[in-house]
């Protein structure tokens, strides 16, 4: 099955700084690549998606790449914010039935003021 | 808002002692998911519903079963909670038809005494 592997798993920026996580994956069948931010206590949030057939995709000061040859692809949070503070998991899959997830170990990122 | 909706937040409940967790959504998604989270850890996969098709993981143990009785309402329930059981229990949802992406609801943290 597919394996999605996160680094790293704890990250501190400085506020303003920007903060990347990176993901790699082992199945290439995979096509559907989604990040969720879980605050403490509360459910994973999705914040971003792409799928295989773009290369990168942009939501304000969000922003996800990936490169499908070698099978990973990043977060980039830019200028972050201390409400930016949270636990990021990466996830992949086949999107067909089910949409099954892999998810990546998590990253904790905290933005120092 | 279409939203998915879990019951309680918290619950506390005895070693031993049956227990049962609600989700509803009302996003008209045909795809549920129900997945375990502990502390630090990504989320696992219990069980998933396709329609009414219930798909169950390799490495579910027993105690844990569900029920779909229609779209909108999927239970958790856990026969004889034991003390590894305490987790936070999370409920998503997606559409197979649609952009498949999986939306999360707040979860319910879940103490066994």
């Amino acid at each position: 099955g597919e394996n999605v592997e996160q680094h790293p798993s704890t990250l501190s920026v400085q506020e303003g700084d920007s903060a990347v996580i990176k993901c790699t994956y082992s199945d290439s069948a995979s096509n559907y690549f989604p990040w969720y931010k879980q605050e403490l206590g509360k459910g994973p949030q999705l914040i971003i998606d792409i799928r295989s057939n773009v290369g990168e995709k942009k939501d304000q000061r969000i922003a996800v790449t990936l490169n499908k040859t070698a099978k990973h692809f990043s977060l980039h949070i830019t200028e972050t914010q201390p409400e930016d503070s949270a636990v990021y998991f990466c996830a992949a899959s086949a999107l067909y039935g089910n949409n099954r997830l892999a998810f990546g170990k998590g990253n904790q990122v905290v933005v120092i003021p | 808002d279409a939203m998915v909706i879990q019951n309680p937040r918290y619950q506390v409940t005895q070693f031993g002692k049956p227990v049962t967790l609600s989700c509803s959504q009302t996003l008209n998604h045909n795809v549920m998911y129900w997945y375990q989270q502990k502390s630090s850890q990504a989320p696992k996969l219990l069980f998933h519903y396709y329609d009414k098709d219930f798909n169950n993981e390799a490495d579910t143990p027993d105690n844990f079963q569900s029920r779909r009785p229609n779209t909108s309402f999927c239970f958790l329930d856990i026969r004889s909670p034991g003390l590894g059981d305490a987790a936070m229990y999370l409920c998503a949802t997606s559409s197979s038809n649609g952009h498949n992406e999986q939306f999360f609801g707040p979860g319910t943290r879940l103490t066994v005494l």
